[in-house]
């Protein structure tokens, strides 16, 4: 375990299903991140929350809803997903979005959209 | 074309083997990272550079700045050194909260 925890670790949605992922950290970090992992392909940044407001969102479809109730836990709430929106979800944590001293990653929720 | 480059894409070697990976990068940086991603998917973060060389263990990571290279080394391999691993850059023109992330090195350690 990093210290940065995501559940689930799996999960099989049909297109007109409702989920979310959580993101969970305790490291007092104030900074925290959702990037999606397509196969063979780069990371890509998705959102970024500092101390609970969001900073960035990098042209994510409306389908893909991002919350920060408070500086520990990160949701993603998913709607009326597609098929190309598999992929493996990767939430991570920095002391101040500045990233400074670095970043921790969490296992990921490898995604199916049936 | 992407802004980190990284070779080779796949790496198989022999225990005990010496292993070379390279990272290029394009724009000008604030700190390159290097991360390792297992079969499972989580990302464990190995080294934060932002010169010269860092040694953890039996990895140890080098950067030059002038001509914006680093590569990761790991000696005395071993089957459990099987991952991806990932080249990322933090640009000095950026806020801080983007990293740029290399397409990964899928690299074999074979008993």
């Amino acid at each position: 375990e990093t210290g940065v925890t995501q559940t689930p670790r799996h999960l099989v949605m049909g297109m007109t299903n409702k989920k979310s992922l959580k993101c969970e950290q305790h490291l007092g970090h104030n900074a925290m991140y959702w990037y999606k992992q397509s196969a063979k392909k780069p990371l890509e940044l998705m959102f970024v929350y500092s101390l609970e407001e969001r900073v960035e969102n990098n042209s994510v479809p409306s389908r893909f809803s991002p919350e920060c109730p408070n500086s520990s836990h990160l949701f993603l709430h998913l709607h009326t997903l597609q098929p190309e929106d598999s992929a493996l979800y990767l939430c991570a944590s920095s002391h101040t979005i500045k990233g400074s001293y670095g970043y921790t990653f969490g296992s990921g929720t490898r995604l199916t959209v049936v | 074309k992407n802004e980190v480059e990284q070779s080779p894409q796949n790496l198989t070697a022999q225990e005990g083997e010496f292993i070379t990976i390279n990272c290029s990068y394009s724009v000008g940086i604030s700190a390159l990272h290097w991360l390792q991603q297992h079969p499972g998917g989580g990302i464990v973060s190995l080294f934060m550079l932002s010169s010269g060389k860092k040694k953890h263990g039996r990895l140890i990571a080098t950067i030059n700045i002038q001509e914006k290279h680093s590569s990761l080394h790991i000696t005395a391999s071993h089957p459990r050194d099987s991952a991806v691993y990932i080249c990322a850059v933090r640009g000095i023109e950026t806020s801080g909260s983007r990293l740029t992330f290399g397409e990964g090195t899928q690299l074999t350690v074979n008993p």
